[in-house]
This record gives structure tokens, sequence and C-alpha cells, in this order.
């Protein structure tokens, strides 16, 4: 089924420790989202990719790191997480200036720092 | 910059019954796209309606419209005869044109539905 997928669903981490999630799109979009919905609030974006080759802070980018590394994939990197990072994350694409309809999610990931 | 304001952190309806659930938003671009998605428990994001500035009829689609007044800054979803499945977040966004249209969300409103 065309959408973006997000891999790992779950995940735990120990203070300290580094992982990356991955995002992968075969919608052919040129844009590309990350963002953080912590319990009970609605969606901070963290890093986008306006197109392939680029990427730009959000609201967010403290603590992360990310990765366009092609047009389908935008890796979203935790150096050294810490509890305040967990939350679930989303990634997203699309393309530009698009209307109704034209942003697909992922499923999301959950991730729980201990 | 561009900000999304819903102001009730919940409501609650019965069954059969109409809600509006309010969003104001604040932007300085004449070009703008305004969106509403409902997150159930399960989590994933389900897009509902879409409203264009320029669009000069309020969206609808089945049981949801967009009751969008452009001067008030205001976007409120109205959801038609309420069913026990619609219980769930929802969700105002606006496209942010500073960055790189991606969606600005506001806090949610947690929509429960009674029988």
């Amino acid at each position: 089924n065309a959408g973006v997928t997000q891999t790992p669903k779950f995940q735990v981490l120990k203070t300290g420790q580094s992982m990356t999630l991955q995002c992968a799109q075969d919608m052919n979009h040129n844009s590309m989202y990350w963002y953080q919905q912590d319990p009970g609030m609605g969606l901070r974006l963290i890093y986008y990719s306006a197109s392939e080759g680029t990427t730009d802070k959000g609201e967010v980018p403290n603590g992360y790191n990310v990765s366009r590394l092609n047009k389908r994939e935008f890796s979203l990197r935790l150096e050294s997480a810490a509890p305040s990072q967990t939350s679930v994350y989303f990634c997203a694409s699309s393309e530009p200036w698009t209307g109704a309809g034209g942003y697909t999610f992922g499923s999301g990931t959950r991730l729980t720092v201990v | 910059a561009q900000k999304i304001t819903q102001t009730q952190p919940g409501m609650f309806v019965q069954e059969k019954e109409a809600v509006t659930l309010d969003c104001t938003y604040d932007t300085s671009d004449p070009s703008y796209g305004l969106f509403w998605y409902k997150q159930p428990s399960s989590g994933e994001m389900i897009f509902l309606i879409y409203q264009g500035s320029y669009d000069q009829q309020n969206a609808t689609e089945g049981r949801y419209s967009l009751n969008f007044q452009k001067a008030r800054k205001s976007a409120n979803l109205v959801i038609s005869a309420s069913q026990l499945g619609d219980s769930a977040m929802y969700f105002c966004a606006m496209r942010d044109n500073q960055a790189g249209t991606a969606l600005i969300f506001g806090k949610g409103t947690t929509l429960s539905v009674s029988s």
C-alpha cells in the first residue's frame, strides 16, 4: 500500500543511548517532515525537508538531527536520549503547496526513554 | 509567526447531535490552507477536511463542514449527527509557508460522544 512507513513502531531507550528513527515514503513526494507529539498535546515540527538534499529546523529541533538520504527516506536521530524525549514521533510527506488531503502521515513511533 | 489556537480542551456531545469545535488562526500570508485531522485512540492521523484561503464556499465532506470566517480568522469544524465512533482527538492545522509548507497544529480538542 502506498504511504509513509515508519520503523520501529515502539522503542524503549535508556538515558544517554542513541537511536535513529526511519521513515520512507513511496508517493514520490518532495517534502518530508518529522513531528513530536507529547501526551494529550498537538504535533510540533522538529525538522523538515522541502526537497531532496535540504533540511531545516522546525519549532523543537534541539536534541535531534536529520538526514534526507534520498527522495524516499528521511531519518531522525537522537544522539543522547533524555526522558524529556519520551513522545510519539510522526513522519509525514507532501507535495509543496498541496491542498486537500495532500499530507500523508506515518503511523508513528512510540518512544520511551527511561 | 503563524499560530493555531484551539481553546476547548474537551467537548461532550450525545449521539445524533451536532457539535462545533473551535479553531482560530493567525497569519500574515494572504494564501494559506486550513486542515482538520482526527486522531482516534489508536493514534493515526486521519485527514477530515480542507479549506483554502481563497475558497469562496465553506468546505464540506459528508458529515463534516468547516465554518470559515476569514475576517474573524476562524475555521470551526462542525460535525453533524455525531456517532460513537467520532470520539477522538481533533486537531486544527494550517500550512506554514515559512517552514517548507509544513503543517502547524493546535493543541487539539478531545471529543467524547455518548449514547
